[in-house]
């Protein structure tokens, strides 16, 4: 069974940094593109980035794009988001999935709360 | 960026009833659309990929259809665990986006 396990979040300072991690099992960690998407206390999805099997190609939502960087040990079978320069805007739930099109399965998500 | 607009936004419907969501999108994503469900407190669930393509495990009353720019996902008889929000998603472009989500309650 693959299991997603987001861990990391926390409440942080605007201007802040948080690392996110994501510990996977059941499949084949290195065969498969990651993915993070979040969502705003009561709102929608919004797809935040992906990371191909070999670390490259990276691809980011404008809104993340120089703050965010993704990030994968292939070894220890999990998935990183370094979250630099916090904004309250980044408050959100983040999860984790598997895919680079559609994404199957999802973790439980990790919350992420900034300060303003 | 394609913008994906989903309607309505909310749907007062009667378990049993026949339900059909819409998306559309603001250029083609030619088959590349994928469905949620999600439920309270949960991850979403994906439903349907490639419009279609229902995933493992999901009962046959979910459908998908569609192509280019508008989509549909029909629920055939709404049983009471299927009350929930649903989002559309498009993956033929980056960044890959969602609907903004249609609720369904119980009438």
């Amino acid at each position: 069974e693959v299991q997603l396990l987001e861990s990391g979040g926390d409440l942080v300072q605007s201007g802040g940094s948080l690392r996110l991690s994501c510990a996977t099992s059941g499949f084949t960690f290195s065969k498969f593109a990651m993915t993070w998407v979040r969502q705003a206390p009561g709102k929608g999805l919004e797809w935040v980035s992906t990371i191909y099997p070999s670390g490259e190609p990276t691809y980011y939502a404008d809104s993340v794009k120089g703050r965010f960087t993704i990030s994968r040990d292939n070894s220890k079978n999990t998935l990183y988001l370094q979250a630099n320069s916090l904004r309250a805007e980044d408050t959100a739930l983040y999860f984790c999935t598997l895919g680079w099109g559609w994404f199957d399965p999802w973790g439980q998500g990790t919350l992420v709360t900034v300060s303003s | 960026e394609i913008v994906m607009t989903q309607s309505p936004a909310t749907l007062s419907v009667s378990p049993g009833e026949r339900v059909t969501l819409s998306c559309r999108a603001s250029q083609s994503v030619s088959n590349n659309l994928a469905w949620y469900q999600q439920k309270p407190g949960q991850a979403p669930r994906p439903l349907i990929y490639l419009v279609s393509a229902r995933v493992t495990g999901i009962p046959a009353r979910f459908s998908g259809s569609g192509s280019g720019t508008e989509f549909t996902l029909t629920i055939s008889s709404l049983q009471s665990e299927d009350f929930a929000v649903y989002f559309c998603q498009q993956y033929d472009s980056w960044p890959r986006t969602f609907g903004q989500g249609t609720k369904l309650e119980i009438k």
